[in-house]
């Protein structure tokens, strides 16, 4: 079975500084790990996945990840963070047979002005 | 591009009333289809996913069923409305078949209030 830790449940950070969401996993096979972002009342957006070809993944919006195997981690950061960044952050690997996925229980970010 | 649909985007139902909510996918074909529920406060819950018109899998036992008469249409649905059936359901699609991918991708959402 596959679980996922997201280890902060609220990061408050101001503008214009770095920001690190943290998130560790446990999977009994190599799984693929996702973040996605969810702003108030909206769906869920991709922000990157890792499927082991790069250790460090490249996503949207100046966000990156980098996974760590003998941490069992997948901490996403963001070199500054802007307002528009403020929402819930979900950490989520892939489940058996690819077709669930099992989400962390999420990060609120809010950006201090 | 490959888009997805959801509807009502908000819906207010009493107790005991039935329940339909509808998702579609456009720019795909034979997409494997998921509904989620999302409580307040806590993170999301998988209640049905589809890999095939007609073909349902239910992860957890409730007073909800899902239906996919069609191959890009996803319904879920209730005969009689609990209060803990509030929260905000989410559709999601992947590709499927031969192209079977992990990656999942939400549509909008629909904000349920049982009162």
């Amino acid at each position: 079975a596959q679980s996922v830790t997201q280890l902060d449940s609220h990061v408050s950070v101001s503008e214009g500084t770095p920001v690190l969401l943290r998130c560790n996993y446990s999977s009994s096979y190599s799984p693929s790990l996702f973040w996605y972002v969810q702003h108030p009342n909206k769906g869920l957006q991709l922000l990157l996945k890792y499927t082991s070809a790069a250790t460090l993944v490249k996503g949207i919006n100046g966000f990156e990840a980098e996974f760590k195997k003998s941490e069992t981690s997948f901490h996403l950061t963001k070199p500054s963070a802007h307002m528009s960044d403020a929402a819930e952050y979900f950490c989520v690997v892939s489940g058996a047979g690819r077709r669930a996925l099992t989400f962390g229980s999420g990060t609120r970010l809010q950006v201090q002005p | 591009s490959q888009t997805i649909h959801q509807w009502p985007a908000t819906l207010v139902q009493p107790v005991g009333s039935p329940l339909s909510l509808e998702c579609t996918v456009e720019g795909t074909s034979n997409p494997n289809l998921y509904w989620y529920r999302q409580a307040a406060g806590r993170g999301l819950q998988l209640l049905f996913y589809s890999v095939g018109i007609g073909q349902i899998s239910s992860e957890v036992p409730q007073n909800l069923s899902a239906s996919r008469p069609q191959d890009r249409q996803f319904i879920l649905s209730s005969k009689k409305l609990l209060l803990s059936d509030s929260g905000f359901y989410l559709c999601a699609w992947s590709a499927g078949g031969t192209s079977f991918t992990d990656t999942q991708y939400f549509g909008p959402g629909t904000r349920l209030t049982v009162l």
